[in-house]
């Protein structure tokens, strides 16, 4: 069965240090992989994506992945944290053949210290 | 803004009560979901729609109902609340499945229920 596993619950960084958020994935075939922020009260919003091609991929906000198939992993990385960067993010798997869900870790809470 | 549109925002219920919680979106998109949020175990999905007037049970479909009203609107219907279904509800629509390809979903902001 398809599953996503955040292994961090929350994470705490100091502003201007780098960010590394660790997702892995179990998933049959090529996967398409996604990361989402959510905001306190707010919807997620989409901050980058994979498909197919390039391993490593670019979204917005600073924010970049790389997708590494021999691990099962689909980790987020920033260079730099801003406060503004406080939010719950979510990695997530999705399931294709007709069906287009997406199967959501648990999210990593992140705290930025000034 | 173009997007996924929530009502009501925040609600609080009686055990028993029912209520319908409604969606819409206005990005022509042919597939839509709801999930509920509770903490600890990120977003799971309780029914979706791969198009008008299909859908089909998720994760967790359990005391839900949903009516796929028309190709914009997709309303969730609880039908005799109970607390254990208190938690933030989240609509999202995308493009319509190809072959195997997966869209990204775009969410609203959630309605926040609460069943005392």
């Amino acid at each position: 069965a398809q599953s996503v596993t955040q292994p961090d619950i929350h994470i705490t960084v100091s502003e201007g240090a780098s960010l590394e958020l660790r997702c892995n994935y179990s998933y049959g075939a090529t996967p398409y992989l996604f990361w989402y922020v959510q905001s306190p009260g707010q919807g997620l919003q989409l901050l980058l994506k994979y498909f197919s091609g390039d391993t490593l991929v670019q979204g917005i906000k600073g924010f970049e992945a790389e997708f590494k198939r021999s691990q099962s992993s689909f980790n987020l990385r920033k260079p730099s944290v801003h406060w503004s960067d406080a939010a719950e993010y979510f990695c997530a798997v999705g399931v294709g053949g007709g069906y287009n869900k997406l199967i959501f870790g648990a999210g990593t809470r992140l705290a930025v210290h000034p | 803004n173009a997007g996924v549109t929530q009502t009501p925002k925040f609600q609080v219920l009686k055990t028993g009560q029912s209520m319908t919680l409604q969606c819409a979106q206005d990005m022509n998109h042919n597939s839509m979901y709801w999930y509920r949020q509770d903490p600890g175990m990120g977003l799971r999905l309780i029914y979706y729609s791969a198009s008008e007037g299909t859908t089909d049970k998720g994760e967790v479909p359990n005391g839900y109902n949903v009516s796929r009203l028309n190709k914009r609107e997709f309303s969730l219907r609880l039908e005799s609340a109970a607390p254990s279904q208190t938690s933030v509800y989240f609509c999202a629509s995308s493009e319509a499945p190809l072959d195997r390809r997966v869209w990204p979903q775009h969410f609203g902001d959630g309605t926040r229920l609460s069943i005392l």
